[in-house]
C-alpha cells in the first residue's frame, strides 16, 4: 500500500530564504508526482508534475525533484515571498489513484 | 475554458438528511475523481469516474455512499443519512481522455457541515 510521507509537517521562514520541502514515498512502482499548493479553505492548484521517467522540473521559483529508486521528491522555493504561505501537498499517482501527503504548512515571514 | 466547477461551495446538513455535492469537469475532460479532506487529515482518495462508469471506488465508504457521472450533467457525489463524521472538504477532480497519469485538476471543493 503506497504511503505518502511530508517533512516538516509546518515550516517558518523570513521572507528571502531559499527552502526546500521533502516528500517521501513507499511504492517506487509510480506513473508521476505532483506536488500541489492548497490556500486555506480553498481547492488544490497544481504547481509541478513529475512523470516517472524525469528527474525534475522547474516552473520560476519552483524546483521539484524525484528520485524513484529512493522513493523521494524535493521541492525548492527560490526566494521566498510571503504570497508563498501555503500548504504544499504532494501526491503520487502509480497503480492507485493519487495517494496524497498530509502537506506542509509554509509561513513566509516579511 | 473554466476550470472545474463544484457546487455548493458549502453544504450544512442535520444528521440523517441527504447530500448531494456536484461537480462539472474542466470542458473536453471526461475523467472525474472524488477526494475527502477530514479535518487535519490529508486528502483521501473516494471514487474514479468515466462517463457512466465506476473505473474505481475503493475509496468509498461501504455504506451511504455513492457517485455517478451520467452521460449528460455533473457528477454527483451522494451522501445518505448524513453523520457528523462526514463533515469534511470534498474535492473534485478532473483529467483530460488520455488516462490518469495526466495532471488531475481540484476544483474549490464543497464544505460539508453535517450538525
Amino acid at each position: 500500500k503506497q504511503e505518502v510521507t511530508q517533512i516538516p509537517a509546518a515550516l517558518s521562514v523570513p521572507e528571502g530564504e531559499n527552502l526546500v520541502l521533502n516528500c517521501s514515498f513507499t511504492d517506487s512502482a509510480i506513473y508521476n508526482l505532483q506536488w500541489f499548493r492548497q490556500d486555506p479553505g480553498k481547492g488544490l492548484t497544481s504547481l509541478l508534475l513529475i512523470q516517472s521517467s524525469q528527474r525534475e522540473q522547474t516552473s520560476g521559483r519552483l524546483n521539484a525533484s524525484l528520485d524513484k529508486s529512493s522513493g523521494r521528491s524535493t521541492l525548492y522555493i527560490a526566494a521566498s515571498q510571503p504570497g508563498d504561505s501555503a500548504t504544499y501537498l504532494c501526491a503520487v499517482i502509480g497503480n492507485t489513484p493519487l495517494v496524497f501527503g498530509k502537506g506542509t504548512r509554509l509561513s513566509v515571514i516579511a | 475554458n473554466a476550470g472545474v466547477m463544484q457546487n455548493p461551495r458549502h453544504l450544512v446538513r442535520r444528521r440523517g438528511q441527504e447530500a448531494r455535492l456536484r461537480c462539472s469537469p474542466m470542458k473536453g475532460h471526461s475523467h472525474v475523481y472524488w477526494y475527502r479532506q477530514l479535518p487535519e487529515e490529508g486528502l483521501k482518495f473516494m471514487v474514479y469516474l468515466q462517463k457512466e462508469n465506476i473505473i474505481d471506488e475503493s475509496g468509498m465508504p461501504k455504506e451511504r455512499f455513492s457517485a455517478e457521472f451520467p452521460k449528460e450533467g455533473p457528477s454527483i457525489l451522494r451522501i445518505q443519512q448524513v453523520v457528523r463524521g462526514d463533515s469534511a472538504a470534498y474535492f473534485c477532480a478532473s483529467s483530460p481522455p488520455s488516462g490518469n497519469q495526466e495532471t488531475q485538476y481540484f476544483g474549490p471543493g464543497t464544505r460539508l457541515l453535517v450538525l
